[in-house]
């Protein structure tokens, strides 16, 4: 079974500065999805950004941007110029290639605060 | 863009009773949709995956007679909490994908928070 772990509980960042949230998973398989996912105190699940195992490039969306090292199995997420909206938990997730839509095995979650 | 509609965002309920949560999709059609529960400060931990025409897919773990899912048509699916206890307090979550394909975009609903007192 697949696994993700998140070993920061909690994270701080000052605005408009880098942050980075740490992610490893656990998988046998070659071909698959990780995905970092933002909850704010609405609850709502909001996707941040994706990756494709296949895919050499790291993802980039505006000011987020990941550090995908498939053979260390490590897909940290960089939040550039931290802006007070950021502040959330956020989740990494790992998701199948298989031949129909598969779930999301999600990690344990860090909290980002966002200080002034 | 793809939709994903939950209903009720909230609900009280007295233990022993039971409760039904709904999960629309609004603009496309899910043959399969994932449910979640979360408890505070938690992650999301999925209980089933719900498909459209035939039985859901439970996680083990979680009692399938406690947890009712029907996927009646392409765009609803259901979530029974039956003889509510006090336990099952959480925030549930569903999921769905746009598509068949791996590929697909997941598209969440707004969650339920459940409370049984």
């Amino acid at each position: 079974a697949q696994t993700v772990t998140q070993s920061q509980p909690e994270m701080s960042v000052q605005e408009a500065e880098t942050v980075t949230l740490s992610c490893t998973y656990d998988t046998s398989e070659s071909d698959y999805y990780l995905f970092w996912y933002k909850q704010p105190p609405s609850r709502q699940m909001i996707l941040v950004i994706r990756q494709e195992a296949y895919k050499q490039q790291n993802a980039t969306e505006n000011r987020f941007s990941v550090n995908f090292q498939k053979a260390a199995k490590s897909f940290s997420l960089k939040i550039s110029d931290s802006q007070l909206g950021d502040a959330a938990m956020y989740f990494c997730a790992y998701r199948r290639e298989t031949g129909t839509a598969s779930k999301l095995t999600f990690g344990t979650g860090t909290r980002l605060q966002v200080t002034l | 863009g793809a939709v994903v509609s939950q209903h009720p965002s909230r609900v009280i309920c007295k233990s022993g009773t039971s409760v039904k949560i709904e999960c629309r999709s609004l603009d496309f059609q899910a043959t399969t949709m994932f449910w979640y529960r979360q408890f505070p400060k938690q992650s999301l931990m999925l209980m089933a995956t719900s498909n459209e025409g035939s039985k859901a897919t439970y996680e083990q773990g979680v009692e399938k007679d406690k947890f009712l899912i029907n996927h009646a048509s392409l765009t609803l699916s259901t979530l029974t909490v039956t003889s509510a206890h006090p336990e099952d307090s959480s925030f549930y979550i569903c999921s769905a994908p746009t598509g068949m394909g791996p590929n697909s975009p997941l598209h969440f609903g707004n969650g339920t928070r459940l409370t049984v007192t």
